[in-house]
């Protein structure tokens, strides 16, 4: 079943500007991480942050974690071209992996040159 | 250093046959991670392997099967082929962090196509 939902499940933007995606989820978790994949190619992991987190940044990304709304946010700034790709946030019940990662559907952006 | 690999790239089988997967971890990793990526559906758990056993599985039937290795490497079996199981299937493996958070780090997946 799915955990997390992405919201939007599309987004275009100009080269340049930044991007905001969602992701809510249902139940408790120990850490949510955000992938991202290229023409249905494998998963780059791009941040995990930890339900005790609320912000990490990572060069040109930042997420934030609102445990309260079981919710979180990928904002990628100054976007390229090559960040078009789908996005996925994943959430961690456990912190060991025993269940895996319960991922959502995706938010598939573009980014126009 | 090298990344997950899997193997083959891409795979087409005829409707009731047996597939087998491939995956090497990255080096050190002991745990393997098997999802199924089938259009519509999304990204699911299929199956976790660490330190060459079976530690758990999503919900998927028993001819999802599979093992891993002395050397962490692992397979992924799927008998009697359906047509619902052709998908994008990722292997990935993971190395345990302070505090028990897992990073799970992708292989580029091999797409099964059953017809």
């Amino acid at each position: 079943s799915q955990q997390g939902e992405e919201d939007p499940q599309a987004l275009s933007i100009q080269e340049g500007e930044n991007a905001t995606m969602n992701c809510s989820y249902k139940t408790s978790i120990n850490n949510l991480q955000w992938y991202r994949q290229n023409s249905g190619r494998g998963l780059v992991h791009l941040i995990l942050i930890r339900s005790n987190e609320r912000e990490k940044h990572s060069g040109r990304l930042r997420v934030t974690l609102d445990t309260s709304k079981k919710s979180s946010s990928l904002l990628i700034t100054a976007s390229r071209a090559a960040d078009t790709a789908s996005y996925f946030c994943a959430t961690d019940l456990t912190g060991g992996g025993a269940d895996g990662l319960t991922f959502g559907k995706g938010t598939h952006l573009i980014i126009q040159p | 250093e090298a990344g997950v690999t899997q193997s083959p790239t891409h795979l087409i089988k005829t409707r009731g046959q047996q597939a087998t997967l491939r995956c090497s971890p990255i080096s050190g990793h002991t745990s393997v991670y098997w999802y199924q990526q089938a259009l519509g559906l999304g990204l699911q758990f299929l199956l976790w392997y660490d330190e060459g056993e079976e530690r758990n599985r999503g919900n998927f039937p028993p001819r999802f099967s599979g093992r891993q290795f002395p050397n962490y490497s692992s397979e992924l079996n799927v008998n009697a082929l359906e047509l619902e199981d052709s998908a994008l299937y990722l292997c990935a493996s993971s190395l345990a962090l302070t505090g028990l958070v897992y990073e799970q780090y992708f292989g580029p997946g091999t797409r099964l196509t059953v017809t």
